[in-house]
């Protein structure tokens, strides 16, 4: 069963430092999504992107974050400069054209677990 | 603002028992999903609700969604030690372009042999 793939799955930095955070949507997906889950908190939307462009961002996703689909496959997260409180759980997520075949879910990858110390 | 709440947020239980997780959202939405986390893991999808009155079960865990009182439910019926785990659901706008999920803060659901 195809599934949505992400790497690293543990990335330690340093503050300050630039990380990029990768995924692999399933193949026939058109809408990508990240989200990020703080050590036990609940899951907070990131940014969704569809036809090569951000479609909709949050409060969180300031100039610090930049996303690219640099080819056909990959689809990653960039942070500038990493914070600490940046440190958090990264789930990169995706779906085929909303409402087709009654398709809504959003299939998550198993994450990244940023730490900055 | 969409929010979306769930109680209770701990949650004990025997074996055998059972129990019901609500969940309420503050604005006008068709769609709610609920999904499962293992410590450490990934989201699992279990349930999507795309109607009023929709009912979903599999195996112990039945969803339903009432949409003109804003509540979700997940049932849980006779409760096993494998369903310990932490239950989210979530949200997206109707009508909003990039179907994006807005979640619950989540339900820890500890079952006890």
């Amino acid at each position: 069963e195809p599934e949505v793939t992400q790497t690293p799955s543990h990335q330690v930095t340093q503050m300050g430092q630039e990380v990029i955070l990768r995924c692999v949507p399933i193949s026939n997906h058109l809408y990508f999504y990240w989200y990020r889950q703080i050590l036990g908190q609940k899951v907070e939307f990131l940014v969704s992107f569809y036809n090569n462009e951000i479609s909709e961002k949050s409060e969180i996703f300031d100039d610090q974050f930049s996303v690219e689909r640099p080819d056909g496959s990959n689809f990653t997260l960039k942070i500038r400069s990493t914070k600490l409180e940046d440190s958090a759980m990264y789930f990169c997520a995706s779906i085929p054209m909303p409402g087709v075949f009654f398709i809504f879910e959003q299939y998550f990858g198993p994450g990244t677990r940023l730490t900055v110390t | 603002e969409l929010k979306v709440e769930q109680n209770p947020l701990f949650l004990s239980m025997q074996e055998g028992k059972n129990y019901t997780i609500y969940c309420n959202y503050s604005t006008t939405s068709d769609r709610l999903y609920w999904y499962r986390q293992d410590p450490g893991k990934s989201l699992e999808s279990l349930f999507v609700l795309l109607s009023n009155g929709a009912v979903k079960q599999e195996g112990r865990l039945m969803a339903s969604l009432d949409t003109k009182a804003r509540l979700s439910t997940l049932h849980i019926t006779a409760a096993v030690h494998d369903l310990s785990a932490t239950y989210f659901c979530a949200v997206d706008l109707s009508g909003a372009g990039s179907y994006q999920l807005t979640f619950g803060k989540g339900t820890k659901l500890s079952v006890i042999p």
